[in-house]
């Protein structure tokens, strides 16, 4: 059992290139996550999910795009990559929703955005 | 203005040496308190959920506390393992989904 499996876990960039990170869980989880993690910032959350086909914007969503066309995927995409955007993304899932605050995170991936 | 906010934000102990570690909210209609670990290059694991004042929940050397205004991490007789950075969240509200982190407390045991 996988959980909740990210690709790639590095990547670097040069600015305006594009790129989608991919999220995948093997859980049936109906809710999933996209967070940002940065140096004395905290975990911030991006863009959400609560099922299949929906998306919805979180606190931080300007300069990414997300879709869930499938119920196991979360992609997120970044259309014209900045330096503000190198940070680690953690993609996370849930079967019930945030009010339960069990979220399974996975290991995260690291971009750099030169 | 944070929602949530923790401390210390470092904190060394010596083996066995019990401590506490504290996060205090700001939100209106607490709809839940949790509290996460994170290892070096992981992503967070969920420990404990808290939704009301007077709640406690425990797992091995962890205890998680609740009051109107903040919650408390308490550990144990810590062990070089335990070491880690704790996480606490609470849900976002206004009608979004997701948890709002704070920064975390970097707990370091040392044997």
């Amino acid at each position: 059992n996988a959980g909740v499996t990210q690709t790639p876990k590095f990547r670097v960039l040069k600015t305006g290139q594009s790129m989608t990170l991919l999220c995948a869980q093997d859980m049936n989880h109906e809710y999933m996550y996209w967070y940002r993690q940065d140096p004395g910032m905290g975990l911030r959350l991006i863009h959400y999910s609560v099922g299949e086909g929906t998306t919805a914007k979180g606190e931080v969503p300007d300069g990414y795009n997300v879709s869930r066309l499938k119920k196991q995927n979360f992609l997120l995409g970044l259309e014209s990559a900045a330096p503000s955007q190198t940070s680690v993304y953690f993609c996370a899932s849930s079967s019930r929703g945030a009010n339960t605050g069990e979220l399974f995170f996975g290991e995260g991936s690291r971009l750099t955005v030169l | 203005e944070d929602q949530v906010t923790q401390s210390p934000e470092a904190l060394r102990l010596q083996e066995g040496e019990s401590s506490s570690l504290n996060c205090s909210y700001t939100v209106s209609g607490l709809r839940g308190l949790f509290w996460y670990r994170q290892d070096p290059g992981k992503g967070p694991e969920f420990l404990f959920t808290l939704y009301s004042a007077g709640e406690e929940k425990e797992k091995e050397r962890l205890k998680a506390t609740l009051t109107k205004k903040e919650s408390f991490l308490h550990i144990t007789a810590p062990k070089p393992e335990d070491s880690a950075t704790y996480l606490c969240a609470v849900h976002l509200g206004g009608g979004a989904d997701g948890l709002t982190f704070g920064k975390g407390t970097h707990l370091i045991i040392q044997p």
